[in-house]
């Protein structure tokens, strides 16, 4: 059964300062998906990434895979209270859905 | 842009009520997906399909169905709604190739 964990579940932090967001997976798959919820609001795709070493960047949001170590990180520079959402990581199944992790409830505090 | 449009946005049913919750995406998108959401368990997935009149269960089904008469529309349904299907429940149209989930809005449905 695939299994994934995010870490942390809950984040407060300041304007300004960098954080990271850890998925972990149990079992081999080659997508990775990463969502942003605001509150009362439906799930936006942010990156998707299909190979190991893979990175993508948007503004201040940048996402990376290792498929070896089944690790992804969801990186931000320099937060801004824009950034505040629920994140969310999500493994693409061989035939079918996503399984979702827990998502990381983001405070950004000025 | 792709637009997954759910019917209701909130719903209150009473125990015992048979629900239908709709969605209906304009990408002409094979694979559609039905989730429920609940505060510290994430997204679970109920049901999918790939085409007209196919259903695969996925990891919650129970006291779930769902159909698929038009490529359109996938419809959840909740044959006799029980209290613990009180949820947050969100449809997705998946998009090669790179499968991209989009999701509607979302249908916040309490069973009282």
């Amino acid at each position: 059964e695939l299994k994934v964990e995010q870490n942390p579940l809950f984040l407060s932090m300041q304007e300004g300062k960098n954080y990271t967001i850890y998925c972990n997976y149990s079992t081999t798959s080659d997508r990775l998906y990463w969502y942003r919820q605001d509150p009362g609001k439906s799930l936006e795709s942010l990156f998707v990434l299909l190979s190991n070493g893979a990175v993508k960047q948007e503004g201040r949001l940048m996402a990376s895979l290792d498929t070896k170590a089944r690790l992804s990180t969801l990186h931000i520079t320099a937060a801004v209270h824009d950034l505040s959402a629920t994140y969310f990581c999500a493994v693409g199944r061989a035939a079918d859905g996503l399984t979702f992790g827990k998502g990381t409830h983001l405070i950004i505090q000025p | 842009d792709v637009k997954v449009t759910q019917s209701s946005r909130y719903l209150v049913k009473r125990t015992g009520e048979k629900v239908f919750l709709e969605c209906v995406q304009d990408m002409d998108h094979e694979n559609m997906f039905w989730y429920r959401q609940d505060p510290g368990l994430g997204l679970r997935l109920i049901y999918f399909s790939y085409d007209v009149k196919m259903k695969e269960k996925g990891d919650i089904p129970e006291g779930y169905s769902v159909s698929r008469e038009k490529k359109e529309r996938f419809s959840l349904i909740l044959e006799s709604a029980s209290t613990n299907q009180t949820s947050m429940y969100l449809c997705a149209s998946r998009e090669p190739p790179k499968n991209i989930q989009y999701f509607g809005a979302g249908t916040r449905l309490s069973v009282l």
